[in-house]
């Protein structure tokens, strides 16, 4: 199985604030990087698949790289629908997911 | 619209059954893999079962095996989890998903599973 490991496991920002959020598979998992937000008692929302492809209707502040094992979650300029939990996934091999970065407001 | 929509849960007994339904409005489900999601209260995402656009392929994760069951009607356009021998730490909100292009980009509201006597 590969195992996912986000960090931070959260973070406190202000609207405005570039934040960044790491994700490190235990193996290669080639291009199938994909990210995800998700706010309290809503579904999960696809933002970024294939490592950087924006998904449709997400604002462009939202960014993805990396490769291999080592990725990044980048959003330029934090706004306040933003203040969320995100998720790292791969699909590589079936599915699993980071443990979560919880986004907060300092 | 495209659209899932989850039923079948509720509050069942340690070693209960239990099946879930989702059902798929505004695409064919046909073209698609279709997976099995579920979160645990205050946890994070677990991905629990795929299966293939004929229902061929079945995959599932190590805390489900042999006790649930992935399986899909495309006439019905639906699919569905069987849950067996369902144990305590089996409560969670089960969602399904569709995948396009090895990302989940359509999910559905959940359906909440309570294990407990």
């Amino acid at each position: 199985d590969i195992q996912m490991t986000q960090s931070p496991s959260s973070l406190s920002a202000s609207v405005g604030d570039r934040v960044t959020i790491t994700c490190r598979a235990s193996q290669t998992v080639r291009n199938y990087l994909n990210w995800y937000q998700q706010k309290p008692g809503k579904a999960p929302k696809l933002l970024i698949y294939g490592v950087s492809t924006l998904q449709s209707g997400v604002p462009s502040r939202f960014s993805g790289s990396g490769s291999g094992t080592e990725f990044t979650l980048t959003i330029s300029s934090l706004q306040p629908e933003d203040f969320a939990t995100y998720y790292c996934q791969q699909s590589s091999r079936t599915r699993s997911f980071g443990q979560g970065t919880r986004v907060e407001f300092k | 619209e495209v659209q899932l929509v989850e039923s079948g849960g509720g509050l069942v007994q340690p070693g209960g059954s239990l099946r879930l339904a989702c059902a798929a409005s505004g695409f064919t489900i046909s073209r698609h893999w279709m997976l099995w999601f579920r979160q645990a209260p205050g946890k994070g995402l677990e991905w629990v079962a795929l299966i293939n656009q004929d229902g061929g392929e079945e995959y599932y994760a190590d805390s489900v095996k042999g006790r649930f069951t992935i399986s899909r009607d495309n006439a019905r356009n639906s699919l569905f989890l069987q849950m067996n021998s369902l144990r305590a730490d089996d409560t969670a909100v089960y969602y399904c998903a569709r995948d396009v292009s090895a990302a989940e980009d359509c999910w559905g509201l959940g359906t909440l599973v309570t294990v407990s006597s």
